[in-house]
């Protein structure tokens, strides 16, 4: 089974970039078909799906996000990123690492990690 | 994107069963057969249930089950268990080619 381990700074402030990394370990982010996604929970509240690096490397995004996200992944360390540009309050979360064999259906997940947009 | 529908909750009994509704529009639930549903507990990962409306990954008790009629999906949950409660997310691809997912309904099992 595929395990999965988010990385990054807790605290980011208004206006600055938010930047994940996470690690995956028993597969390989560039073979198998598979949809490499970040989602995020703001606190209490719902699931929202940030994005997508398929493991040929095209990308897909929340078309409410599109403008300040960017997925990309680095095969040599065997991981993938998320950059979210401006970041304010609203951005402050629990941000999820996942992979599944659809775009519908993450069956990996990272733990979570939160990210609290503050100054 | 809108967020698909969901009741903010349902409870049952154990050995009961129940019902948790995910409606959309026919530019995601009703156009396309890529639903899952996710259970999740307080301060865990949500986990994977059921997908492709009705499928269920490995390791997947039988009491879970999905379907889907026009705009609406269902997740159906046979025999509760106390272990059920949770709160229980759908999601849906979209025409767009994007993901989107329901509000969340939370399962009191009482």
């Amino acid at each position: 089974q595929v395990q999965l381990q988010e990385s990054g700074p807790g605290l980011v402030k208004p206006s600055e970039t938010l930047s994940l990394t996470c690690t995956v370990s028993g597969g390989s982010v560039n073979s198998g078909s598979n949809y490499w996604t970040w989602i995020r929970q703001p606190p209490g509240k719902g699931l929202e799906w940030i994005g997508y690096i398929y493991y040929s490397g095209s990308t897909n995004y929340n078309p409410s996000l599109k403008s300040r996200v960017t997925i990309s992944a680095d095969t040599s360390k065997n991981q993938f990123s998320l950059t979210l540009s401006s970041v304010t309050a609203a951005d402050t979360a629990v941000y999820y690492c996942a992979r599944g064999g659809g775009m519908s259906r993450p069956s990996d997940w990272g733990q979570g990690t939160l990210v609290s947009v503050s100054s | 994107q809108s967020a698909l529908t969901q009741p903010a909750s349902v409870s049952g009994s154990p050995g009961q069963s129940i019902s948790i509704s995910c409606t959309g529009t026919s530019s995601d639930v009703g156009g396309y057969e890529h639903v899952s549903w996710f259970q999740q507990h307080p301060g865990k990962a949500p986990k994977l249930m059921i997908y492709d409306v009705s499928n269920r990954p490995s390791g997947v008790s039988n009491r879970f089950s999905g379907s889907k009629s026009g705009y609406t999906a269902s997740l159906t949950i046979s025999r509760l268990q106390a272990e059920d409660e949770a709160t229980y997310y759908c999601n849906s691809y979209t025409s767009g080619f994007t993901l989107v997912f329901g509000g969340g309904t939370k399962l009191t099992v009482l």
